[in-house]
């Protein structure tokens, strides 16, 4: 059963425009959200992450959208960079001692287009 | 970056042979992980430690054994590997509570 979905395996986009990836969540007890970004051949690493008494964090040219009701994350990258083509994660972590381990999603594909 | 230094990072064996695989760490973080990436199903936990000699499992847990008897290092075992645990291994720590992790470069292997 899959907590955390990814529903959309890739993404294409022109430079300069924005680039928004969607997760979704089933399971009501994660309250802390990260997106994790990963190149070919290296490691995921973090990128952005918001609490669940938050509904939007933003780090530069990255944003994370949170909407509790809908189990809904998004990301918005602006504007997009041809650097910006890797595989991004979603992941979520949960409350009641089970905190330290996160939950990831099948990851979406971003290429952006020069 | 976090000090994390996986090995050996590209590794090919036989069915039925065991392997080791080796997470060391420099920064003293409480939490390590071993993850599995593979092709259509994300990343997903396979051990975890939260301290010296204390494990736990993960979501993909079976065929695998892990052990810790120092902070600094992390081991994953396959007793008898098998061709669907051909993957790409991830190692990760953290501090703890806020979930974020380190990941090391990974570990390739291909069991024949």
């Amino acid at each position: 059963d899959q907590q955390v979905k990814q529903n959309s395996p890739s993404l294409s986009v022109q430079e300069g425009r924005i680039s928004i990836l969607n997760c979704d969540y089933t399971n009501s007890m994660f309250d802390y959200f990260l997106w994790y970004k990963k190149y070919p051949a290296e490691g995921p690493t973090f990128l952005i992450s918001i609490s669940s008494i938050k509904d939007k964090n933003e780090d530069g040219r990255f944003t994370v959208f949170l909407n509790k009701s809908a189990k809904h994350l998004s990301l918005h990258i602006v504007p997009s960079q041809p650097g910006d083509s890797a595989v991004y994660f979603c992941a979520a972590s949960g409350s009641g001692g089970s905190n330290y381990k996160l939950t990831f999603g099948k990851g979406t594909l971003l290429t952006v287009n020069p | 970056d976090a000090g994390i230094t996986q090995s050996p990072r590209h590794k090919v064996t036989e069915t039925g042979t065991p392997v080791t695989l080796r997470c060391h760490q420099t920064e003293n973080h409480r939490y390590m992980y071993w993850y599995r990436q593979d092709p259509g199903h994300g990343l997903r936990l396979i051990h975890y430690s939260y301290g010296v000699k204390d494990t736990d499992k993960g979501e993909v847990s079976d065929g695998y054994s892990v052990s810790r008897s120092k902070t600094e290092d992390f081991l994953l075992t396959l007793e008898s590997a098998t061709s669907s645990q051909t993957s790409v291994y991830f190692c990760a720590i953290s501090e703890g509570y806020t979930g974020e992790l380190f990941f090391g470069e990974g570990s390739r292997l291909t069991v024949l």
